[in-house]
């Protein structure tokens, strides 16, 4: 079975640029999730969906941050305009349910930002 | 919001056992208690879930006292391997509760 597919793995750009990440997560998992590590830190959780609604989002970033899970299956990301601080790995994961549940993380994108 | 804390850092040699003990104070009714384990340049990888007392699976045990508001992962006989960074997360997100993890322990492993 696949795991949660990540793209792209690395992404470098200048500030004020927008960059995108997209994930896919497993097959048949309902619950996608977005975190954000920062270097030496623990993920921190950006935006979590239960199929296509983003059932928590207050730790996201809204004014240069934007997600979306449109047909309840992959995801994205997107960064606009990106800032200096927001050089850090992006983390997807995904799980079956609520209850209890084990989440699969994704290899990460990790994104510099010059 | 259901806040942990780990110790930043555990030393260990091969074929010991470590205990990394993770204190959420105001877990909530609904909360799990979930390790995860994480390699550089990986995603973190789920260890063991647990509610209370014990749980048990091939590579970890998870202990919970009575009150839940520890807990600690214990590693039996070690290897080189398992050196990484170890994250307690508790909740499950219902009920407005977060999704947090910790600090993380890094475990290093010497020969």
């Amino acid at each position: 079975e696949a795991g949660v597919v990540q793209s792209p793995r690395y992404k470098i750009i200048e500030k004020k640029q927008p960059v995108a990440f997209w994930c896919n997560p497993i097959s048949g998992h309902n619950t996608l999730y977005w975190y954000r590590q920062n270097l030496g830190q623990g993920p921190e959780l950006l935006i979590r969906y239960e199929n296509e609604e983003a059932v928590d989002d207050s730790q996201l970033p809204k004014d240069r941050f934007s997600a979306e899970r449109l047909k309840g299956v992959d995801s994205t990301l997107k960064i606009q305009p990106a800032e200096l601080g927001d050089s850090a790995v992006y983390l997807c994961a995904s799980s079956h349910s609520l209850e209890g549940n084990e989440q699969f993380f994704g290899p990460g994108t990790r994104l510099t930002v010059l | 919001l259901a806040k942990t804390t780990q110790p930043i850092s555990m030393d260990s040699y091969e074929g010991q056992e470590v205990n990394i003990t993770c204190s959420h104070n105001n877990i909530a009714t609904n909360d799990y208690i979930t390790w995860y384990q994480q390699f550089p340049s990986q995603g973190p990888r789920f260890i063991i879930q647990g509610y209370k007392t014990k749980v048990t699976n091939e590579v970890a045990s998870l202990f919970i006292p009575a009150d839940r508001k520890s807990s600690t992962l214990s590693l039996p006989r070690v290897s080189l391997s398992d050196t990484a960074v170890y994250y307690c997360l508790v909740g499950v997100g219902a009920a407005g509760n977060k999704l947090t993890f910790g600090g993380g322990t890094r475990v290093l492993v010497k020969p």
